[in-house]
């Protein structure tokens, strides 16, 4: 496509659940990052995958996020056994290794979770 | 990574020229300054970035001095659409490439 699709975008959950964020990174992309923004804050860096390298994960808040990429593909964000504090929006960005050097990534809408 | 200071809000009105500026005291040689734009309900958006001096584009100017401790974003001329939050990043542009954001300066446009 010709941005960053995200899905769902909103998820409604309760609180113990498990939940899977869907990123669809622009083709071609090689870096891909999540972050988190809850409400009225800045956006929390998660983590990064640069192609085939092992993933920077330096940001993820607890063992209960864990998330994937295959190549340079979709990536899936899982969090396990949701709690109230999780509720944000998950943003999804990507960007090839010319527009890093110029800075620019390309952001989805985001997939909003709430945990009831 | 060096830490920014950006002023938490701003106002401002229809047709004003518009001036925010970011700290970055402990910036180093290899830092670059980015500025993203974000809109309610959607993810951010690259305005600009620069290493010295004086960058414009389209959207907007950023300077930076030669210390390059701060550098400031300036909209010519903003409207109501402008009301945004702007956010000051600082990069290393290592083989890493982790772009970390602040919290970023909520601009009001007003009418």
């Amino acid at each position: 496509g010709a941005g960053v699709s995200q899905s769902p975008s909103n998820k409604v959950t309760e609180k113990g659940k498990d939940v899977e964020l869907r990123c669809d990174p622009i083709s071609g992309h090689t870096a891909l990052y999540w972050y988190r923004q809850r409400l009225g804050q800045g956006l929390e860096f998660l983590i990064y995958f640069q192609g085939n390298s092992a993933p920077d994960k330096s940001g993820l808040p607890s063992d209960r996020f864990s998330a994937e990429r295959t190549g340079e593909s979709v990536s899936t964000l899982t969090i396990q056994r949701t709690q109230q504090e999780d509720s944000a929006v998950y943003l999804c960005a990507s960007s090839s290794y010319r527009d890093m050097n110029t800075g620019e990534l390309f952001f989805g809408e985001g997939s909003r979770l709430t945990v009831l | 990574l060096a830490k920014t200071t950006q002023p938490i809000s701003m106002d401002s009105y229809e047709g004003q020229e518009v001036n925010i500026t970011c700290s970055h005291n402990n910036i180093a040689t290899n830092d670059y300054i980015t500025w993203y734009q974000q809109f309610p309900s959607q993810g951010p958006r690259f305005i600009i970035q620069g290493y010295k001096t004086k960058v414009t584009n389209e959207v907007a100017s950023l300077f930076i001095p030669a210390d390059r401790k701060s550098s400031t974003l300036s909209l010519p001329r903003v409207s109501l659409s402008d009301t945004a939050v702007y956010y000051c990043l600082v990069d290393m542009m290592d083989s890493s490439y982790k772009l970390i954001f602040g919290s970023g300066t909520r601009l009001l446009v007003r009418p």
